[in-house]
């Protein structure tokens, strides 16, 4: 098992404020690396696949970078709304082993 | 486009009894994830199935959980006995391709199951 890390574990944020949150990862033969939004009572959803260094991607308000040298890739929110309240997963991929973090919980307030 | 698919969605049992798991995936993804989460944990994968080969069980604990993934469609997962340490949640994903590590996995609503 991987050890993938994600702080905070959870953070409150108010309607409009912008936010992000760091997944930590071993820098050594990296793969992939996954973001997945988890709403309550719902399925958890995937929001990006990066794979290399240096990759941003966007959808919508969320974007998400990655830098694979120092292990850590960053998801922002900008404009937070109340429908960005959930936990945030990411899944590193290391030789086909797959592992999660254990989420990092946003609530925004209206 | 149907999702993935899960049943039940909750269950209770008690300890020492057999519990199994339904899911299927969404047409054409090959490759089948079983994952067990705990409160305030992330997912941990049980098995990964590349068509109808179980490819990474490495995780999997085999003195009492046991999956199949017949013709490479759909999956169970069984637990016998159950012990109290089992209660968790159950999630079933899948992705295409048979490198499905690389692809975004699409999961289903989990099964929660509660033993007593």
């Amino acid at each position: 098992i991987l050890n993938v890390e994600q702080s905070p574990q959870s953070l409150h944020v108010q309607e409009g404020d912008s936010t992000n949150f760091t997944c930590s990862f071993p820098s050594s033969n990296f793969y992939a690396l996954h973001w997945y939004r988890w709403e309550t009572a719902k399925s958890p959803e995937a929001l990006f696949v990066m794979t290399l260094n240096g990759d941003e991607k966007k959808k919508g308000r969320i974007s998400a970078t990655l830098n694979t040298k120092e292990g850590y890739s960053y998801l922002y929110i900008k404009g937070s709304q109340p429908e960005d309240s959930a936990t945030y997963l990411c899944a590193f991929i290391n030789d086909y082993k797959l592992s999660f973090g254990a989420g990092t919980t946003v609530t925004v307030r209206a | 486009e149907a999702g993935v698919v899960q049943s039940p969605r909750y269950k209770i049992i008690e300890k020492k009894q057999p519990v199994a798991f339904w899911c299927n995936p969404i047409s054409g993804h090959n490759t089948l994830y079983w994952y067990l989460q705990n409160l305030g944990q992330g997912p941990e994968l049980l098995i990964r199935y590349e068509n109808e080969e179980a490819v990474d069980d490495s995780q999997l604990p085999k003195d009492r959980f046991s999956a199949e993934r017949l013709k490479g469609v759909d999956s169970t997962l069984k637990i016998q006995p159950a012990e109290l340490g089992d209660s968790a949640v159950y999630l079933c994903a899948s992705s295409l391709g048979t490198s499905g590590v690389h692809y975004e996995q699409y999961f289903g609503p989990g099964t929660r199951l509660t033993v007593t």
